[in-house]
């Protein structure tokens, strides 16, 4: 219940395209849904985050679709650049005290020149 | 924004040898930061919650002793690796949320190479 599933596993996309990343999560005390980018060699950054009482959020080229009543969530990179190439990592937690971070298994995105 | 700092980046040393890496939370405060260890093409594994002032809790199939954790004020959580084996090489990675803030900033990362 713990777990949130993430796909796909891997993905290539020509430039200019959009990548799309999908999660799923099972518990639904998860109330903050993060995503991380993360380039070879660095730790992982906050990209774009969501709550679950909004169906969207968009920051930039990047957006966030969350359907709270299927447990999924999904990341939206349009007009995608050779610097999006990176592994990219949905999470979720319980935003009420210190609780840990659950990550998705990560998707290696690369963007096509 | 919430900046965490960790060093070393990289660090390769002896087997047998013990390594120490810190982790500071630089314009805010934090109770509470997190270990991580990553593979190779794999997501962050959870290793520890290391809390300031007391001990930490390790997850299930971490080995405590080896992996010791202390946070000693609110700003700094250290992982010292004892007697390191190649084995124990990989990324290491910490992070930290300010307080009343939802967000989770991760450190660069320390590469441990055991040779």
């Amino acid at each position: 219940q713990q777990q949130v599933k993430q796909s796909p596993q891997s993905l290539i996309v020509q430039k200019g395209g959009i990548s799309i990343i999908n999660c799923a999560y099972e518990n639904t005390a998860f109330d903050y849904f993060p995503w991380y980018q993360q380039f070879p060699g660095k730790g992982p950054a906050l990209l774009i985050a969501i709550r679950p009482d909004v169906s969207e959020k968009k920051e930039g080229r990047f957006t966030i679709s969350f359907n709270k009543s299927a447990k999924q969530f999904s990341l939206h990179i349009m007009d995608s650049q050779p610097g999006d190439s990176a592994t990219y990592f949905c999470a979720a937690y319980v935003g009420r005290g210190a609780q840990k971070l659950v990550f998705g298994q990560g998707t290696r995105l690369t963007i096509n020149p | 924004g919430a900046v965490v700092s960790q060093h070393p980046s990289r660090v390769i040393c002896k087997s047998g040898t013990s390594v120490k890496i810190e982790c500071r939370s630089l314009d805010f405060q934090a109770t509470t930061m997190f270990w991580y260890r990553q593979f190779p093409k794999q997501s962050l594994m959870l290793m520890a919650t290391s809390n300031e002032g007391s001990k930490a809790t390790y997850e299930q199939g971490v080995e405590k002793d080896k992996f010791l954790i202390n946070h000693a004020s609110l700003t700094l959580s250290t992982l010292t690796v004892t007697s390191a084996h190649p084995e124990d090489s990989s990324f290491y990675i910490c992070s930290a949320r300010a307080q009343f803030n939802y967000g989770y900033t991760f450190g660069s990362g320390t590469r441990l190479t055991v040779v």
